[in-house]
């Protein structure tokens, strides 16, 4: 069975500096595809970044960089340069094509606050 | 210009209510999916529909019930509502993913339901 595991319920950073959010997983299936979310207090869902297992660089989009550790099971977010727009909570998932390649997974979620 | 629109925003209801939330995307897309997201914000995958077809249900109480008119539309039907259903729902949208190559999901802004 697949298993999201987000273990920072909640994070503080600096405006201007750098964090990393932690994902880890677990699957069996040597395909499937991980994501990471935002969701800010309007309650909207924003598609951030995806890592392919099977893609050998890490992924990136501005800011965000996706941190692939294949062999640690992780996808780890990191936020470059944050801003104050970057509090919101953050969702790593995952699909897999064993459990249905368009199912998602979910985390718990960390809540990431920003300070100025 | 929105992508994946839900109608209501909120919906509030009795007990032992039906209702329905309905759920467009204007993206082109052919699998589309509804999710919950509970009061601790885990979002767990109810359906998803790929050309008319049910390919997921994730034990999901038959109180609940996707209807697709179309590709472009998934509404969600709710029976004999209970005090367990509040939560927020969501619908989201994606082209279908396949075997290393999976797709990100859209969402729409949610919909906030309070079971009174």
């Amino acid at each position: 069975a697949q298993k999201i595991t987000q273990t920072q319920p909640g994070m503080f950073v600096q405006e201007k500096e750098a964090v990393t959010l932690d994902c880890t997983y677990d699957t069996s299936d040597p395909s499937y595809g991980l994501f990471w979310y935002k969701q800010p207090s309007s309650g909207e869902m924003i598609f951030l970044i995806y890592q392919g297992s099977y893609d050998q660089q890490n992924a990136t989009e501005g800011r965000y960089s996706l941190n692939f550790q294949k062999a640690r099971k992780s996808a780890n977010l990191v936020i470059s340069a944050s801003q104050l727009g970057d509090s919101a909570m953050y969702f790593c998932a995952m699909s897999s094509l064993q459990t249905g390649a368009n199912n998602l997974f979910f985390g718990t979620g960390t809540r990431l606050t920003v300070i100025p | 210009d929105t992508a994946v629109s839900q109608t209501p925003k909120y919906l509030v209801t009795q007990m032992g209510n039906d209702k329905s939330i309905k759920c467009e995307q204007n993206l082109g897309h052919d699998t589309m999916y509804w999710y919950k997201q509970d009061s601790k914000k885990f979002l767990k995958i109810m359906f998803s529909y790929n050309n008319k077809e049910l390919i997921i249900n994730e034990t999901v109480p038959n109180r609940f019930s996707p209807k697709s008119p179309d590709k472009a539309h998934l509404n969600l039907h709710i029976n004999s509502l209970e005090l367990g259903d509040s939560a927020v729902y969501f619908c989201a949208s994606s082209q279908d993913s396949a075997a290393g190559d999976y797709n990100e999901q859209f969402f729409g802004p949610g919909t906030r339901l309070t079971v009174l």
